[in-house]
């Protein structure tokens, strides 16, 4: 069974500040996906990274894929409070089931 | 364009009961997956449901069940539901069976499911 980690599980930042969350998967895949979430809302898609070496940003987002190291990250730049949001992260098998990481709860303070 | 609806929005139920939540995916989506997430363990996938089959089921007992219908619509249900049901089930749709299409998944608002 594919197994997605994130790390870390809880971050606290201040506005301002940059910070990186990191997304580990244990299976061979080509594609990896990041989405938010705010407190008792839906999934909201934020990037999809679709090869090794794909690097997708967004505002203060950025998102990077290696597929060799198995690792995908997000950095967070110059953090602003509506950052404030779990992430999550997610890996394909090869059956089409996909498999979340465990989130990221991302809180800024002003 | 109408994104994914799911009905009802929440709904407290009694231990023993069964449930039936709804979603309608986004226009011209014909894969719709279920999800249920908790605190406890997270998002895990449910069932896949492509064209009226399904395609992949995860790791739930028997009482979770569910279908799709000629207009992409699905259904999921749950049996003689128990304490641990409890949590925020999610459908997602996308235009090919599985994430894999490129585009990964659009997510429904989901359904808050409070067993008592």
């Amino acid at each position: 069974e594919l197994k997605v980690e994130q790390n870390p599980l809880f971050l606290s930042m201040q506005e301002g500040k940059n910070y990186t969350i990191y997304c580990n998967y244990s299976t061979t895949s080509d594609r990896l996906y990041w989405y938010r979430q705010d407190p008792g809302k839906s999934l909201e898609s934020l990037f999809v990274l679709l090869s090794n070496g794909a690097v997708k940003q967004e505002g203060r987002l950025m998102a990077s894929l290696d597929t060799k190291a198995r690792l995908s990250t997000l950095h967070i730049t110059a953090a602003v409070h509506d950052l404030s949001a779990t992430y999550f992260c997610a890996s394909p098998n090869t059956g089409n089931q996909f498999y979340f990481g465990t989130g990221t709860s991302l809180t800024v303070i002003p | 364009k109408a994104g994914v609806t799911q009905t009802p929005r929440y709904l407290i139920k009694t231990r023993g009961q069964q449930v039936t939540l709804s979603c309608s995916p986004i226009s011209g989506h014909r894969s719709v997956s279920w999800y249920q997430q908790t605190p406890g363990q997270g998002l895990q996938f449910l069932f896949e449901y492509f064209s009226e089959t399904q395609r992949n089921k995860g790791n739930f007992p028997g009482r979770f069940s569910g279908r799709q219908f000629s207009n992409s619509r699905s259904e999921m249900n749950v049996s003689t539901l128990e304490l641990g049901d409890s949590a925020l089930y999610l459908c997602a749709s996308s235009h090919s069976p599985g994430p894999r299409g490129g585009y990964g998944y659009t997510f429904g608002s989901g359904t808050r499911l409070t067993v008592v």
